[in-house]
């Protein structure tokens, strides 16, 4: 059982679409993050969240403490959004989704 | 924004060898790092955290005397891969912060070892 499950696995989106990317975990977290992994490999820490809401640009992320649940959503989409999109959460350890591979078609 | 680099970003061994990793903080000065290992298809794994001047931090199945992490200044942190094998092989990934995971994170590129 992964005490971090990120939905969907895989995404396929239009160019201009409104996308959402869901974590949910089941530990009690200090903070959760999200990452973006590109192709090559390079890793880049999209937010840090213990409460509420962040937004970056066209980026905005949520979450629930209570729910457990987390969303990572893209207004606008554009290709290079496509990426690996990891969440991740401290708790007594970290511990990190399998993450959702975004595609966003021109 | 800060930049971290990793070196080499690519390298190939023989089985039972030493490989040594190098991460760098370039503009900044990282009181803590991060070790990270990927294998294909799959999300990171956290393997240690390690304070300037401090032991590192194993995370638990990590094996301290495989996987040797100095942080010996405020911008460099190495990790050595002793008596590597192949089971090694796998894309090894740094990140540095100001202060603990709950600052931003700085990831390196990563370094691709393959163990033959």
């Amino acid at each position: 059982k992964n005490e971090v499950e990120q939905s969907p696995q895989n995404l396929t989106a239009q160019e201009g679409e409104f996308i959402t990317i869901n974590c949910s975990y089941s530990v009690g977290i200090s903070a959760l993050h999200w990452l973006q992994q590109h192709p090559g490999g390079g890793i880049v820490s999209l937010f840090m969240l213990s409460s509420g809401k962040k937004k970056h640009g066209r980026l905005i992320a949520t979450i629930n403490i209570q729910e457990k649940h987390s969303s990572l959503h893209i207004t606008a989409s554009h290709p290079r959004d496509s990426a690996v999109y990891i969440c991740a959460v401290r708790s007594n350890q970290f511990y990190f989704g399998t993450g959702t591979s975004l595609t966003v078609i021109p | 924004g800060a930049v971290v680099s990793q070196h080499p970003s690519r390298v190939i061994c023989k089985s039972g060898t030493s490989v040594k990793i190098e991460c760098r903080s370039l503009d900044f000065q990282a009181t803590t790092m991060f070790w990270y290992r990927q294998f294909p298809k799959q999300s990171l794994m956290l393997m240690a955290t390690s304070n300037e001047g401090s032991k590192a931090t194993y995370e638990q199945g990590v094996e301290k005397d495989k996987f040797l992490i100095n942080h010996a200044s405020l911008t460099l942190s190495t990790l050595t891969v002793t008596s590597a094998h192949p089971e090694d092989s796998s894309f090894y990934i740094c990140s540095a912060s100001t202060g603990f995971w709950a600052d931003t994170q700085y990831f390196g590129p990563g370094t691709r070892l393959t163990v033959l």
